[in-house]
């Protein structure tokens, strides 16, 4: 069964920094790309970063760039979002999502984890 | 960037009714489009894929038509666990974006 359980989310001040973790299991990792998507309190949902399998090949928006830094660690099924220079929009819930095939569909989630940006 | 619309925002359907959910491109995304569906604090759950293929597990009065611009989502009878919120997302150029969603409601 494929599970998908991030972690990390916390309450941050602006302009401080947080990692979020997303542990999987259930598959092969290395075989399937990776993205963190995010939804703000009420709103619907954002695509923020992806990763390639391999992890060479990476894929940013526009309003993270530069901020945040997607990376994973096969040895360990983890997929990580190092997340800097946080804003107040950066409020959301950040899901973890493996896509189908190659950058396609995301066919599994995670639960997600809140990042509240707040002083 | 592509951006996606969704049409309507709410659409209010009795159990049983059809519900025709649309959704359009800015620019041509061929049959790269998926629909998910999203209940009050849950994640989204992935119903189409390719713009007509029904992921694992989905139930088939659940349809996707379209290819290009235009999309369409078809509930050929709506049941009490149909009542949620909508995206499309189309994953034919980064960065992959989503539409604004359309929530089907109670009538």
């Amino acid at each position: 069964e494929v599970q998908l359980l991030e972690s990390g989310g916390d309450l941050v001040q602006p302009g401080g920094s947080l990692r979020l973790s997303c542990a999987a299991s259930g598959f092969t990792f290395s075989n399937y790309a990776m993205s963190w998507v995010r939804q703000a309190p009420g709103e619907g949902l954002e695509w923020v970063s992806g990763i390639s399998g391999s992890g060479y090949s990476t894929h940013y928006s526009d309003s993270v760039k530069g901020r945040l830094i997607i990376s994973r660690d096969s040895s360990k099924s983890t997929l990580f979002l190092q997340m800097n220079s946080l804003r107040a929009e950066d409020t959301a819930v950040y899901y973890c999502a493996r896509h189908s095939a190659n950058y396609q569909s995301f066919d599994y989630w995670g639960q997600g984890t809140l990042v509240t940006v707040s002083s | 960037e592509i951006v996606m619309t969704q049409s309507p925002a709410t659409l209010s359907v009795s159990p049983g009714e059809r519900a025709t959910l649309s959704c359009r491109a800015s620019h041509s995304v061929t049959n790269n489009l998926a629909w998910y569906q999203q209940k009050p604090g849950q994640p989204p759950r992935l119903l189409i894929s390719g713009a007509s293929t029904r992921a694992t597990g989905i139930p088939a009065r659940f349809s996707g038509s379209g290819s290009g611009t235009e999309f369409t989502l078809t509930i050929s009878s709506l049941q009490s666990e149909d009542f949620a919120v909508y995206y499309c997302q189309q994953y034919a150029s980064w960065p992959l974006t989503f539409g604004p969603g359309t929530k089907v409601d109670i009538k």
